[in-house]
């Protein structure tokens, strides 16, 4: 079945370094991959995604790139917030048979940004 | 009110009580969602309904029941929890279930603890 990995947390930085935070997946076919970020006390809020192979999600600084030969989807910002400190999470998503629509996570990665 | 809203944020029961989580969306999608989020666990997939049909039912016990009167509105019925039932109970909701181009939208969850 679909899966979702993602690099063990947390992650702790100093404001203004940069942060990786590694996804990789295993999906028959060609799923959408997304990143949702869960501030605390809230949901989840899409921050970016990417639909095909070599497509590059960006938003609010961040970005990842669908990497179809290594099936990854590795997020980054070259200079994190304090404000960027939540626990953050990769998905994907298959169109068609029983999983339709269907979004499969990860285990989520907790961010610490300290100033 | 926009987005996904979901009432109680906050709900303490025993094991006996009966209780009702709701979520209601203001975006105008036909699929919803509930998720359960545990500490160290991944985002668990309770149940999906799509234009009011439940499409997906994930294996949950019966002690969770849930109900969508209408593509605005689902709720999550409780009864005779067990404590490993506390977590963060979570509403989503989706345009439909077409394509994996499938961006959900979360409500801010429902903490549940049972004692």
């Amino acid at each position: 079945g679909d899966s979702v990995t993602q690099m063990e947390g947390p992650v702790t930085l100093s404001e203004e370094a940069c942060l990786t935070i590694n996804c990789t997946y295993t999906a028959t076919g060609y799923p959408s991959l997304f990143w949702y970020v869960q501030y605390p006390g809230e949901g989840l809020q899409l921050l970016l995604k990417a639909t095909k192979a070599d497509d590059k999600g960006s938003n609010k600084g961040f970005e990842a790139t669908y990497r179809k030969e290594t099936t990854s989807f590795h997020l980054e910002k070259g200079s994190v917030q304090v404000s960027d400190s939540a626990v953050y999470f990769c998905a994907l998503s298959r169109a068609g048979g029983t999983s339709y629509g269907k979004l499969t996570f990860g285990q989520g990665t907790i961010l610490t940004v300290h100033p | 009110e926009t987005g996904v809203t979901q009432t109680p944020r906050h709900l303490v029961m025993g094991m006996t009580n009966k209780k009702s989580l709701k979520c209601e969306q203001h975006l105008g999608h036909n699929a919803m969602y509930w998720y359960k989020q545990s500490a160290k666990k991944p985002l668990e997939l309770m149940f999906v309904y799509n234009f009011k049909e439940q499409t997906e039912n994930n294996s949950v016990p019966s002690r969770f029941s849930p109900e969508c009167p209408n593509s605005s509105h689902l709720f999550l019925h409780l009864h005779t929890l067990q404590p490993e039932d506390s977590a963060l109970y979570l509403c989503a909701s989706s345009q439909s279930l077409a394509g994996g181009d499938n961006e959900q939208f979360f409500g801010p969850g429902t903490r549940l603890t049972v004692l």
